[in-house]
């Protein structure tokens, strides 16, 4: 089983529509979370933390469900900038000194 | 530039061949990551450094595989012996170590034909 785990899509949604993505993780000791985006044939970049308590930034919603080891990205009113693939980040530590690991990304295309 | 350097961006080399990868980190970021992208995956884990000390290196598919950061600043990953599955991008991230938030380079593009 992988260390983490995420539907690879593709999700195919229209311009304004809300879209859910869930990611799977195996080492209930895992301490730090994140969600990546990637654009095509270009490096990853962080996009939010994920932090116990669920949190938003802007159309982006995050939260974290440590019972059942999985977490979530809620994106509402998707734009077509959105279209990317969406990397899930687990990290044993609260710090960066650790062995992090991403899963395989789902990816996203909103269309017009 | 301010952010991760990495080199050379593309290299084509023949199987066989032994290839070296150069990652130049943001200055005065202590972790450094070395990941494998093949295309349509997400980035695997091969090797991390905080300064010079290699801590973790268990995602280093074979011992053709080498990485070493000699002064806790630029490193080199090195494939010996290339084999086709090497083809893939290779990822370098550098991190402050205080947070979980990596900054990675564009990647460099291995093709073994």
């Amino acid at each position: 089983r992988k260390e983490v785990e995420q539907d690879p899509g593709p999700f195919n949604v229209p311009e304004g529509a809300t879209v859910a993505f869930n990611c799977t993780y195996s080492n209930s000791a895992s301490q730090s979370f994140f969600w990546y985006r990637q654009d095509c044939r270009k490096e990853p970049k962080l996009l939010m933390s994920v932090y116990s308590s669920g949190n938003e930034d802007g159309r982006f919603t995050a939260q974290l469900n440590r019972a059942s080891q999985y977490i979530s990205l809620l994106i509402r009113d998707s734009k077509l900038s959105d279209s990317a693939t969406y990397l899930c980040v687990v990290n044993p530590l609260y710090s960066s000194a650790s062995k992090i690991i991403f899963g395989s990304g789902t990816r996203l295309s909103i269309r017009p | 530039g301010a952010g991760v350097s990495q080199s050379p961006r593309y290299k084509v080399a023949k199987r066989g061949q032994d290839v070296a990868l150069r990652c130049d980190p943001i200055s005065g970021h202590v972790s450094l990551f070395w990941y494998q992208q093949a295309l349509g995956q997400g980035p695997e884990f091969l090797t991390y450094f905080q300064n010079e000390a290699q801590l973790d290196k268990s995602g280093l598919p074979s011992d053709r595989f080498f990485a070493e950061r000699p002064e806790g600043s630029v490193s080199t990953l090195k494939i010996q012996r290339t084999q086709q599955e090497d083809s893939a991008v290779y990822l370098c991230a550098s991190s402050l170590g205080n947070t979980g938030e990596l900054f990675f380079g564009e990647g460099s593009r291995l093709t073994v034909l």
